[in-house]
């Protein structure tokens, strides 16, 4: 089975520019994440949606970064404008939520992640 | 607050070696699940158990080991005769139990964990 495939593998891109980050979650899953890694900040979870609904985007660091997901099988992480600050890893995670409602429990399925490099 | 903390940042060992990963959490909840993922090189994480607070009953699987202490708050994490393929960064979460549209994993910050051979 395709586990959740996430693209491009690396991005390196000069600051100012539109930088657009795809995922394919697991077939079947009605969960899906978007993580940003950095080593100063850990893991830090930017949006979630569940059904294809944006659920929480609390995470979101600003109006720059804004995510879609308008199927079950696609999303995408898009900033616009870049900025250096915003290198890190990104990655993408998905999950079944087999409850309506709060669905905490559910393992998450990660995607190998964006190495994403702002100049 | 819920915070997870793991105190040890990097681990070095040579392969054979017993090594364990301290987890202490804290959280108002009464009931919660914990998590360890490992994160191997090539990147993704990856899941390797999940506990919910009821069960304080320790987990064998093949090397690995975890040991659930509500009464300090820990969630530990033993590897048994390392081996290198064990080499990687592996996170602690926290979540509540039932969080409405809550869902945040509360991560640690990892222990990067080096098993030489």
């Amino acid at each position: 089975d395709a586990g959740v495939i996430q693209s491009p593998r690396h991005e390196v891109t000069e600051m100012g520019q539109e930088v657009t980050l795809r995922c394919k979650p697991i077939s079947g899953h009605n969960s899906l994440f978007w993580y940003r890694q950095t080593m100063m900040r850990g893991l830090e979870l930017l949006i979630y949606f569940n059904n294809n609904v944006p659920i929480d985007d609390s995470g979101m660091p600003e109006d720059r970064f804004s995510a879609k997901m308008p199927n079950a099988s696609f999303s995408t992480l898009k900033i616009q404008p870049s900025e250096p600050r915003d290198s890190a890893v990104y990655f993408c995670a998905s999950s079944l939520c087999r409850t309506t409602g709060s669905c905490t429990n559910e393992k998450l399925f990660f995607g190998s992640g964006t190495q994403l490099s702002v100049l | 607050a819920q915070k997870v903390t793991q105190a040890q940042t990097e681990i070095s060992v040579v392969e054979k070696e017993d090594v364990t990963l301290d987890c202490v959490y804290e959280t108002r909840d009464t009931t919660y699940y914990l998590f360890w993922y490992k994160q191997p090189p090539s990147g993704e994480l990856v899941f390797l158990i999940r506990r919910n607070s009821f069960d304080e009953q320790n987990e064998i699987s093949g090397r690995y080991s975890w040991n659930f202490q509500k009464s300090t708050s820990s969630f530990n994490f033993t590897i048994t005769a390392s081996q290198v393929v064990d080499s990687a960064v592996y996170f602690c979460a926290l979540t509540p139990y039932n969080a409405g549209n809550n869902r945040k994993l509360i991560w640690g910050l990892g222990t990067s964990l080096a098993v030489n051979p």
